[in-house]
């Protein structure tokens, strides 16, 4: 059965840390992996990973996918309260479409 | 910007009423999607839609759901007799099309059925 995990479940800092999320997979036929992040509805998109190896970085926030180990990990530098939100991880596989994982609850103290 | 957009906010029914969730997905896009998401617990993918017709869907999506492109506008998701366990936010995505796989989500229809 696919399945997406993540790690940690939930996670409180300060401003200013960084932190690091994790996605682990495994699916029958891997395409990409993605990240969102939801806020109080619905999920915006932040990165899409088909390649391992090469990161991909928008401000504070870099991703970077694993193939052969499976996973990915989101970073965030120099967190933000605006940075609070459930950060989702999702694997598009050729049979199922998209598999989300239960996401990583941030949570960004001032 | 566009986006996309989904009515109801809040659909409050009946077990055993029939609901239909709409959904108007960025104009252009080719590639639509349903997905619910139970009250804290993971987002699940439901249905895609490509070509008028449905490319994918999960085993969630049994004879009780269907989908609708009705006029090149908006994309529906008709629930026949509803469950309790139907309540769930409901998002509708869309995308672009073939090797855009950025995927753009409405802001969720919350159904609840009683």
């Amino acid at each position: 059965e696919d399945k997406v995990v993540q790690s940690p479940l939930s996670l409180v800092v300060h401003e200013g840390d960084t932190v690091t999320l994790n996605c682990s997979y495994e699916v029958t036929n891997f395409r990409s992996l993605l990240w969102y992040k939801q806020e109080k509805k619905a999920p915006t998109f932040l990165f899409m990973l088909t390649s391992s190896g090469i990161e991909k970085k928008s401000g504070r926030l870099s991703s970077i996918l694993d193939k052969k180990e499976l996973f990915s990990i989101l970073n965030i530098t120099a967190t933000q309260t605006g940075d609070s939100a459930i950060y989702l991880c999702a694997v598009d596989d050729y049979g199922q479409n998209f598999v989300f994982g239960p996401g990583t609850r941030l949570s960004v103290l001032p | 910007e566009p986006e996309v957009t989904q009515t109801p906010s809040h659909q409050v029914t009946q077990m055993g009423q029939e609901v239909i969730l709409r959904c108007v997905p960025i104009s252009n896009h080719l590639y639509f999607y349903w997905y619910r998401q139970i009250l804290g617990q993971k987002v699940e993918f439901l249905v895609s839609f490509y070509n008028n017709e449905i490319s994918e869907k999960s085993e969630i999506f049994d004879d009780q759901f269907s989908v609708e492109r009705p006029d090149g506008s908006n994309f529906t998701l008709k629930i026949r007799s509803t469950k309790l366990e139907d309540s769930a936010m409901y998002f509708c995505a869309s995308r672009a099309g073939t090797g855009i796989y950025e995927q753009y989500f409405g802001p969720g229809t919350r159904l609840t059925v009683t």
